[in-house]
């Protein structure tokens, strides 16, 4: 069966330091992969989306970037954190192709200080 | 402009009693409906979808019904359950959208024993 791994659970960073964020997912190949982030009683919003290794596209300007280094890998990256960047990171996957479900990793609290 | 709305950000029923939450959309592209359900400090976890082709599908107590003229969906839940209390997110994609899908902001639903 499919599994989506997602760390740290909590994670208390400064201002301005930076940032990692690591998914993956394991029994499945060729996934789609996303970020998303969800504010405090609002939706998720999709930060970023990529269809396969090195293919990203991005959703909303902002401070934070991803990569794709292997399949079943995404990254969440930022190089200086800022206060806005707080909030709940949810990292998902889906079957190729439209119309699948997401499959959600336990999310990551991201507290700045 | 938020394509899907969850009009309600909070439900609250009896144990037994019908459950129904509530889901517009504006956008006429989007041809697949998901609903998830969401625990606290967890990432949602995918609980029933419905085609467009389709108006009902239904899964054990789970029931989703789509109403394309009104661009309405709903999800009935009976027998609710104590079990059931959690955050129920809406959210809709497009076959040609690479799998993404666009999410309500949740309705938080309280079961009573």
């Amino acid at each position: 069966s499919q599994t989506i791994h997602q760390w740290p659970a909590t994670l208390v960073q400064p201002v301005g330091s930076p940032l990692s964020l690591e998914c993956t997912v394991e029994g499945t190949s060729n996934p789609n992969l996303y970020w998303y982030r969800q504010a405090a009683g609002r939706g998720l919003q999709l930060l970023f989306y990529s269809v396969g290794i090195g293919q990203i596209s991005s959703e909303v300007p902002q401070n934070l970037s991803a990569s794709r280094p292997q399949d079943r890998q995404f990254i969440l990256s930022s190089k200086k954190l800022l206060l806005s960047d707080s909030g709940f990171y949810l990292c998902a996957w889906s079957q190729q192709g439209g119309n699948q479900p997401q499959h959600f990793g336990d999310g990551t609290r991201l507290s700045i200080l | 402009d938020q394509q899907v709305k969850q009009n309600s950000p909070s439900l609250s029923v009896q144990e037994g009693r019908i459950s129904i939450l509530n889901c517009d959309y504006t956008n006429s592209m989007f041809d697949y409906f998901l609903w998830y359900k969401k625990y606290p400090a967890e990432g949602p976890t995918f609980l029933i979808s419905i085609s467009s082709i389709k108006d009902k599908n239904e899964d054990g107590r789970f029931t989703v019904f789509l109403n394309k003229s009104a661009k309405h969906l709903s999800l009935h839940i009976v027998p609710s359950q104590p079990g059931d209390s959690a955050v129920y997110f809406c959210a809709a994609s497009a076959w040609t959208n690479a799998g993404k899908s666009t999410f309500g902001d949740g309705t938080t639903l309280t079961v009573k024993p």
